[in-house]
């Protein structure tokens, strides 16, 4: 059974850092590409960042990019995300997701970890 | 940025009942389309991926069609727990979802 397990979530105040974790089991954790995505209640998610397999490729959502940083460890079998310069609109659920073998679609979440800045 | 309008925002229904939701790109995405089913306090599930795929173990009521811009999702007959909130995402270009269809009792 797939499961992603995410920590680190919290209360921080505006301008503060927070980093996530995300542990993943289930599957072969190096062979997959990994996503965090962001949801405030009663809205869409909205996605955030993605990391390839070995680590060296990441994309970020423009609202993010310069200020969170993706990363991972795959003898670890966890997942990353450094979150600086936190501001009101970055507070919501972060899931940690997985992207599809061989394809570019998410399918397995985390059940998320709360972040609030305020 | 591709953004994705789903309708209607709310839907009324009852057990048995047939349901559509549409989800409209704003540029073609080909068949890069998934749908998720979200409860209250759960993550996401996959439901159907490339439009009209059904993800393994997913009960054969879902069905999903569309191409380019426009697409649905159809639930064949709603069960008890199909209620929910459904959002479409498109993963062509960086990955965009919804704003989600509420599927509730009438």
């Amino acid at each position: 059974e797939v499961r992603l397990v995410e920590s680190g979530g919290g209360l921080v105040q505006p301008g503060g850092s927070l980093r996530l974790s995300c542990v993943a089991s289930g599957f072969t954790f190096s062979r997959h590409l990994m996503h965090w995505v962001r949801q405030t209640p009663g809205e869409g998610p909205v996605w955030v960042s993605r990391i390839n397999t070995d680590g060296n490729i990441t994309v970020y959502a423009g609202s993010v990019k310069g200020r969170f940083t993706i990363s991972r460890d795959n003898a670890k079998n966890t997942l990353y995300v450094q979150m600086n310069s936190l501001t009101a609109e970055d507070t919501g659920v972060y899931y940690c997701a997985r992207e599809a073998y061989g394809d570019v679609r998410i399918d397995n979440w985390g059940q998320g970890t709360l972040v609030t800045v305020s | 940025d591709i953004q994705m309008t789903q309708s209607p925002s709310t839907l009324s229904a009852s057990v048995g009942d047939r349901v559509t939701i549409t989800c409209r790109a704003s540029q073609s995405i080909s068949t890069w389309l998934a749908w998720y089913q979200q409860k209250p306090g759960k993550a996401p599930k996959l439901l159907i991926y490339q439009a009209s795929t059904l993800e393994s173990g997913v009960p054969s009521r879902f069905s999903g069609s569309g191409s380019g811009t426009e697409f649905t999702l159809t639930i064949g007959s709603l069960q008890p727990d199909d209620f929910a909130t459904y959002y479409c995402q498109q993963y062509v270009s960086l990955w965009t979802f919804g704003q989600g269809t509420k599927v509730e009792f009438k």
